[in-house]
């Protein structure tokens, strides 16, 4: 297996812009989650979600943020409008709920608004 | 949730073992103690997980005494590859989520 795999690696975009970073968790993982982190925050957990509905997005930071599992294979999570607070690396992880050692990370979506 | 706390930052040098010890006095009966490294520029990668006594694997060794009020992640003759933030967790058997605190930065030195 692939791992799960996150698109774009780097995304340099302006304020106001609409932003959708990728996950494709890794098959056979029925949950999902959405991190970021940042220097002064460290690693946030946004939203998760379990078997491709959403359980928690209680740390979404505001409207601008969404995300959506259309099928267990595809997330993604959207900034629209785009602002430069929201620089941050975003990772995404997959797990097959067998506790907590089963969490697989992504590499992440280093991402800078201007 | 357990709450973890551990020394923000250690440095090594290369060929010592480390010892990384994560402080959880109000662990629940039913959390484990469970430990992820994150690398620059990757996300966290889980190392090893215990409940109690001693639990060792090919990367890592975890020291867990009765109570479970503190545990201690062992990584023997480290080298300048295990520079990292290592991060200390406590959460139930059946967690749904992780919460990360802040982790400790390892630098190892040649």
């Amino acid at each position: 297996d692939a791992g799960v795999i996150q698109s774009p690696r780097h995304e340099v975009t302006e304020m106001g812009q609409e932003v959708t970073l990728r996950c494709k968790p890794i098959s056979g993982h029925n949950s999902l989650f959405w991190y970021r982190q940042t220097m002064m925050r460290g690693l946030e957990l946004l939203i998760y979600f379990n078997n491709n509905v959403p359980i928690d997005d209680s740390g979404m930071p505001e409207d601008r943020f969404s995300a959506k599992m259309p099928n267990a294979s595809f997330s993604t999570l959207k900034i629209q409008p785009s602002e430069p607070r929201d620089s941050a690396v975003y990772f995404c992880a997959s797990s097959n709920n067998q506790g907590a050692g089963g969490y697989t990370f992504g590499s992440g979506t280093r991402l800078t608004v201007v | 949730l357990a709450k973890t706390t551990q020394p923000i930052s250690m440095d090594s040098y290369e060929g010592q073992e480390v010892n990384i010890t994560c402080s959880h006095n109000n662990i629940a009966t039913n959390d484990y103690i469970t430990w992820y490294q994150q690398f620059p520029s990757q996300g966290p990668r889980f190392i090893i997980q215990g409940y109690k006594t001693k639990v060792t694997n090919e990367v890592a060794s975890l020291f867990i005494p009765a109570d479970r009020k503190s545990s201690t992640l062992s990584l023997p003759r480290v080298s300048l590859s295990d520079t990292a933030v290592y991060y200390c967790l406590a959460p139930p058997r059946s967690a749904r989520q992780l919460t990360f605190g802040s982790g400790t930065q390892l630098t190892v030195l040649p």
